[in-house]
């Protein structure tokens, strides 16, 4: 058990909706990493946040948007789903913010299916 | 797991044997590297470490290697055990980088025999 925690488990829900999901990070850690893994892409690093800023900006859609909040759990927002957005999504939390030496640590993971 | 690609490479060994996982990476300004492992329905795990300023490095029954001139990273468990069945995922990242994310290999499905 790494320490990190996600909401929801699981989640489905259809075409043009939105949804969020929720990362509370490790104690003491200010960092918070999404990532998407779908069977095609692998892991794709999409956003972090540092205490509360936005930090880094990676393969992350307009569509979807994320926010730190003063006590440093993460929520990750996804729009106008598509069938294409079903995946699994991990955040991951380390210490500082995210040196190029910083270990990372990931949750258990969303699993989100779009009908 | 669902959580891997359909075309993951596969590695099968014996139960006790060694195994050896590679990965080649792509960056040469690299110089952080870190072996993670998934098992089926979690989350990717940390196993262990290495900076580019070392070419080996042993934790509790797995030994990275690290050889800088062709891109390349290994992973070796030894005694193999039907716990260690996960995918198994190199990550990169780079010195001066303003970012934190890492890059991630494909990954390669250990499969434990018995």
């Amino acid at each position: 058990d790494s320490g990190v925690t996600q909401t929801p488990k699981h989640l489905i829900t259809a075409t043009g909706q939105r949804v969020t999901l929720r990362c509370s990070p490790r104690s003491g850690d200010l960092s918070v990493y999404w990532y998407q893994q779908s069977l095609d892409q692998g892991l794709q690093f999409l956003i972090q946040y540092y205490n509360g800023e936005e930090r880094a900006k990676g393969n992350i859609l307009e569509r979807f948007s994320a926010q730190q909040f003063p006590d440093l759990h993460s929520e990750l927002n996804l729009s106008s789903l598509e069938l294409g957005d079903s995946a699994l999504y991990f955040c991951a939390t380390s210490v500082g913010g995210g040196g190029p030496r910083e270990t990372q640590y990931f949750g258990p993971g969303t699993r989100l299916l779009v009908l | 797991g669902e959580n891997v690609g359909l075309h993951l490479p596969t590695l099968s060994v014996q139960e006790g044997d060694n195994s050896i996982i590679n990965c080649a990476y792509s960056n040469s300004a690299s110089d952080y590297f870190i072996w993670y492992k998934q098992e089926s329905g979690k989350g990717p795990q940390f196993i262990i470490d290495i900076r580019s300023n070392m070419d080996k490095r042993q934790g509790q029954r797995v030994t990275v290697l690290l050889n800088k001139t062709v891109k390349h990273l290994s992973l070796q468990i030894a005694a193999t055990q039907p716990g260690d069945s996960a995918v198994y995922f190199c990550a990169e990242n780079h010195h001066g980088g303003s970012q934190g994310n890492l890059i991630f290999g494909k990954g390669t499905k250990l499969s434990v025999k018995p």
